[in-house]
């Protein structure tokens, strides 16, 4: 099955900086990674996707890379804002051949310091 | 986006005991719903696959007979965790497919705390 690292589990980083958490995947056959923000004791929001057909998108603040030769892709945060902290989730899945659910990561708490 | 419910919130049984918690899609139809467990401070752990009118897909490690799922139409599923115990406290998460094909997407419930004294 699927398995997904994520790197680093916290990251600290100073109000209006740019934060970079990094998630690596094992199976080469999964087309469909998206990332999600969790508050304490709330659901996981979705804040950007990306299909393996596209190298990189971005919306407003957020943007994602993903490197399918790697197995590798990113969520960069730019001009973070306090309301940014909070734990975020990478996931992968293997979409439209049999509806598999998401192997997440572990997980990356944001902490943006004022 | 389309609004996934559940019920209870909130549970606190007694150790031995059986729960049920509801996993409704409110605005639209979804053939697929997942079950998913959050321990604190930990990240979410697919359980299984619920698929309407057909038998539930456990993953790896994941008793049947413990945790059932029932699909019953297509918008209800639940989860009835049997004889639970203090280690079944958990963070528990449903979710439902919209869409089809590749471009789908999951939406997620509010969750359910369990907690087993």
């Amino acid at each position: 099955g699927e398995n997904v690292e994520q790197h680093p589990s916290t990251l600290s980083v100073q109000e209006g900086d740019s934060a970079v958490i990094k998630c690596t995947y094992s199976d080469s056959a999964s087309n469909y990674f998206p990332w999600y923000k969790q508050e304490l004791g709330k659901r996981p929001q979705l804040i950007i996707d990306i299909r393996s057909n596209v190298g990189e998108k971005k919306d407003q603040r957020i943007a994602v890379t993903l490197n399918k030769t790697a197995k590798h892709f990113s969520l960069h945060i730019t001009e973070t804002q306090p309301e940014d902290s909070a734990v975020y989730f990478c996931a992968a899945t293997l979409w439209g051949g049999g509806a598999d659910g998401l192997t997440f990561g572990k997980g990356t708490h944001l902490i943006i310091q004022p | 986006g389309a609004v996934v419910s559940q019920h209870p919130s909130r549970v606190i049984c007694k150790s031995g005991t059986s729960v049920k918690i509801e996993c409704r899609s409110l605005d639209f139809q979804a053939t697929t719903m997942f079950w998913y467990r959050q321990f604190p401070k930990q990240s979410l752990m697919l359980m299984a696959t619920s698929n309407e009118g057909s038998k539930a897909t456990y993953e790896q490690g994941v008793e049947k007979d413990k945790f059932l799922i029932n699909h019953a139409s297509l918008t209800l599923s639940t989860l009835t965790v049997t004889s639970a115990h203090p280690e079944d406290s958990s963070f528990y998460i449903c979710s439902a497919l919209s869409g089809s094909g590749e471009y789908n997407e999951q939406f997620f419930g509010p969750g359910t705390r369990l907690t087993v004294l």
